[in-house]
Order: C-alpha cells, then structure tokens, then sequence
C-alpha cells in the first residue's frame, strides 16, 4: 500500500521566516510527486517531481525530490501572511492509473 | 473560464437519506476523482474514472456510488450506508496518459445530524 507522511503536522512562523516542509514516501513503481495548496477549499498546484525533473522553484517556493532517500521538501522563503494554508504531498505510481495518494498535510500559519 | 464546478458548496441532509454531489468540469479532461477530507486529514481518494462509463473504487468507497454517462460529468451519492458521511467532498480531473497534475473544484461540505 502506498504511504506518504508529512511533517511537521503543524507549523507557526513569522513573516519574514523561511520554512522548509517535508514529505516521505513509500510507493511501489514510483512515478510522481506533487505539491499542493490549499487555503480553506480547492487545492491549488504549485509543483510536480519526478524522475526527469528533480527541483523545481517558483519565486519564493521551492521544492527538490531525493528519489533514492524517497522524500521531498517544500521551502518557503521570506514567508507572508498569504502563505498561512494547508500544504498537501501526494504521490503517483506507474501502476496507480493516475491515481493520487495524499498525506495529512502541514497547516502552515504565518503571523504578521 | 474552464474550471470545475461543484455544486452545492453546503449541503445539510438528514441520516438515512442519500444524497448526490454534483461534479462538472469543461477541462475536456478524461479522467475524474472523487476525494472525502476530514479535520485535520489528507485527501483519500473514493472513487475514479479514467474514461466514460467506467469506473473504479478508490481507498474508502464502502457507502459510495458513482456514474460517468458523460465526459463533464462525474457525480457522487452517498448513501445511508455510509456510517460517517459528514465531510468535504471534492472533485478533481486530469489528463490521462503520461504525468499530469489533478485540477479541483471548490468542494462540497456535506453535513448529515
């Protein structure tokens, strides 16, 4: 069975702070790896993993994947308030049929 | 706009009955999911659909059904079977064949006393 774990399960920062959420799998025919956001409602994605694309950044997010230690961090520099939300992991294997498998998430609050 | 809408956002229903959630989405994606999240929990995954009039069961699809007669289509009942009904509900859909992110809607929180 496909796992994915998320830590910490909750985090409180400062604006200003940088951040740096993780995630660890155990997946049978890895193929994905996926990082999304979700403030309240619909989760928003922010980056995709995998074996041909290990690091990925956009503006003050980033995000690298280690397929050999199996994990993922998610990094946020120069946090905002707006950053305040739910991070969510979640992992595809070739012989899901694209089908994802999410961990508990971090709540990430960021105070002003 | 292309999206994906879910309707309705609140939904309040009394044990025993079934209810269904609506999922429509104009991506022309093939594939759709039907996801339940509870407090403080990831996303586990009910039911999927890879392409029209075909279906399979996700993680937790015990008290849970699904149609897919059309494309944009996707909805999910449940039914007084399901011990624990109360949760947000969301639906997503991708394109199929190699690596694609999933696109949610907005959710439905479904409320059953």
């Amino acid at each position: 069975e496909d796992k994915v774990v998320q830590s910490p399960l909750s985090l409180v920062v400062h604006e200003g702070d940088t951040v740096t959420l993780n995630c660890s799998y155990e997946v049978t025919n890895f193929r994905s790896l996926l990082w999304y956001k979700q403030e309240k409602k619909a989760p928003t994605f922010l980056f995709m993993l995998t074996s041909s694309g290990i690091e990925k950044k956009s503006g003050r997010l980033s995000s690298i994947l280690d397929k050999k230690e199996l994990f993922s961090i998610l990094n946020i520099t120069a946090t905002q308030t707006g950053d305040s939300a739910v991070y969510l992991c979640a992992v595809e294997a070739r012989t899901s049929g694209s089908r994802l498998t999410f961990g508990e998430g971090t709540q990430l609050t960021v105070n002003p | 706009d292309g999206g994906i809408t879910q309707s309705p956002k609140y939904l309040f229903r009394k044990e025993g009955q079934n209810v269904t959630l609506s999922c429509e989405q104009n991506l022309n994606h093939d594939a759709m999911y039907w996801y339940r999240q509870d407090p403080g929990q990831g996303l586990r995954l009910i039911y999927y659909s890879q392409i029209v009039n075909d279906f399979q069961k996700g993680d937790i699809a015990e008290g849970y059904s699904v149609s897919r007669e059309k494309k944009e289509s996707f909805p999910l009942t449940v039914t007084s079977a399901q011990k624990n009904p109360t949760a947000f509900y969301l639906c997503a859909s991708s394109i199929t064949g190699d690596v694609y992110e999933q696109y949610f809607g907005p959710g439905t929180r479904l409320t059953v006393t």
